[in-house]
Order: structure tokens, then C-alpha cells, then sequence
């Protein structure tokens, strides 16, 4: 089946440091990408997608590309903030199907230092 | 844009004691909802998918009389649990999928603890 896998974390950086997270999916149709981005105790919120293959997604700074050659969905930022720091999840979901569901990695926690 | 009101935010029950909570999409129709239950650093578990005037969809290993989902109109799901004991505690976050553009749109997630 459809399946997502993400760096583990937990990611610790400097503010205004370089950021990347890992991101490969499974996937036996042409899914939609997501990332989604969980503060502390809080559900989660979409930060950025991509529907098809070479769209990259963008939001608050962030960036990944849809990389159908290499099944990934890479998460970027190129300065961090300490307002960053939260758990990031990225999924996929198999687009236009009425039975589509989403499907997650494993999250990864990324914490920013001062 | 999209927003789903899910509530209570957090619940502290007795065991033994039923549980609901409600997933309400504001501004947008959804025929289906879904359930996640995520369990501390970890990440979401699909529960079961809710279909407006039909029977929810369970993932396998979640107990269907356990975890009572009800879908009664195009806006609001809500799922029971039911007699729950301490291993329910957990949170919980609903999400609601828009009929027209597929979009997804999640909770704000419930904090249930069972004492």
C-alpha cells in the first residue's frame, strides 16, 4: 500500500540556520503531497502541497518539490526561526478518489535554539 | 478559509463513562470526516473514515462498538468512545475532506483523559 516515509528527528538548529527534512513516498497512483506542520498541543496545519509531479509548494518561507523521478517530497527552509519549532508530517493522499484518505510519516520534531 | 471546529478541546472522564466529541466543518460541505488518534511524539493513526448517512469505514484493529462514529449531516461527525478506560486517553483530531475540491482540513485535536 501507499506509504510515507520522513527523517527521524528530533532536529536540532540555530536560528537562521539551513533546514532540510527528508521526504519519500510509496505510492501506486499520482498523489497529492502535503506537508503539515502540529505546534504543542495544538491539530494540524497545513503548511504547504503539491498535486503533481515538478509543482513545488511554498508557504512562510518553506519549500518542497515534487520529485516523481525519486519519489520525494523534500521540506526547506533556508533561515530558520525559533517560532519554527513544532512537528512537521508530511503525507500523501490519492487525489480525486472519493475513498482518497491521507496518509502520514512519522513526523519530525524540530527544535530551533536562539 | 476552511475551518472545522472540533470539540471539547480537552475532557477528563471517569472510566466506565462515554465520551463525545465533535468535528464540525464551518464553511464548507463534507460528506467525509476522519478520526486520528495520536499518541504522544508519535504520529497520526487512522482510525476509521465517516461517511455522511452511512456506516464508517474502521481501520483494522479499532473496535467499531468501541469507537461509535455517527455522520449525520453534511457538516458534522462525532465519535463516542464508549465506556473508557485509561488506555483511551490520548488525542484525538478530526478531519474533514471539502466535497468540492477534495481539500482536507483538520482540528484543532482533543485532549481526552481517562481517570
Amino acid at each position: 500500500g501507499d506509504s510515507v516515509t520522513q527523517m527521524e528527528g528530533p532536529v536540532t538548529l540555530s536560528e537562521e540556520a539551513f533546514l532540510t527534512i527528508n521526504c519519500t513516498y510509496t505510492a501506486t497512483g499520482y498523489p497529492s503531497l502535503f506537508w503539515y506542520v502540529q505546534y504543542p498541543g495544538e491539530g494540524l496545519q497545513l503548511l504547504l502541497k503539491a498535486t503533481k509531479a515538478d509543482d513545488k509548494g511554498s508557504n512562510k518561507g518553506f519549500e518542497a518539490t515534487y520529485r516523481k523521478e525519486t519519489t520525494s517530497f523534500h521540506l526547506e527552509k533556508g533561515s530558520v526561526q525559533v517560532s519554527d519549532s513544532a512537528v512537521y508530517f508530511c503525507a500523501l493522499s490519492d487525489r480525486g478518489s472519493s475513498a482518497s484518505k491521507i496518509i502520514f510519516g512519522s513526523g519530525t520534531r524540530l527544535s530551533i535554539r536562539p | 478559509g476552511a475551518v472545522v471546529s472540533q470539540h471539547p478541546s480537552r475532557v477528563i472522564c471517569k472510566s466506565g463513562t462515554s465520551v463525545k466529541i465533535e468535528c464540525r466543518s464551518l464553511d464548507f460541505q463534507a460528506t467525509t470526516m476522519f478520526w486520528y488518534r495520536q499518541f504522544p511524539k508519535q504520529s497520526l493513526m487512522l482510525m476509521a473514515t465517516s461517511n455522511e448517512g452511512s456506516k464508517a469505514t474502521y481501520e483494522q484493529g479499532v473496535e467499531k462498538d468501541k469507537f461509535l462514529i455517527n455522520h449525520a449531516s453534511l457538516t458534522l461527525s462525532t465519535l463516542t468512545v464508549t465506556s473508557a478506560h485509561p488506555e483511551d486517553s490520548s488525542f484525538y483530531i478530526c478531519s474533514a475532506r471539502d466535497d468540492v475540491n477534495y481539500g482536507y482540513t483538520f482540528g484543532s485535536g482533543t485532549r481526552l483523559t481517562v481517570v
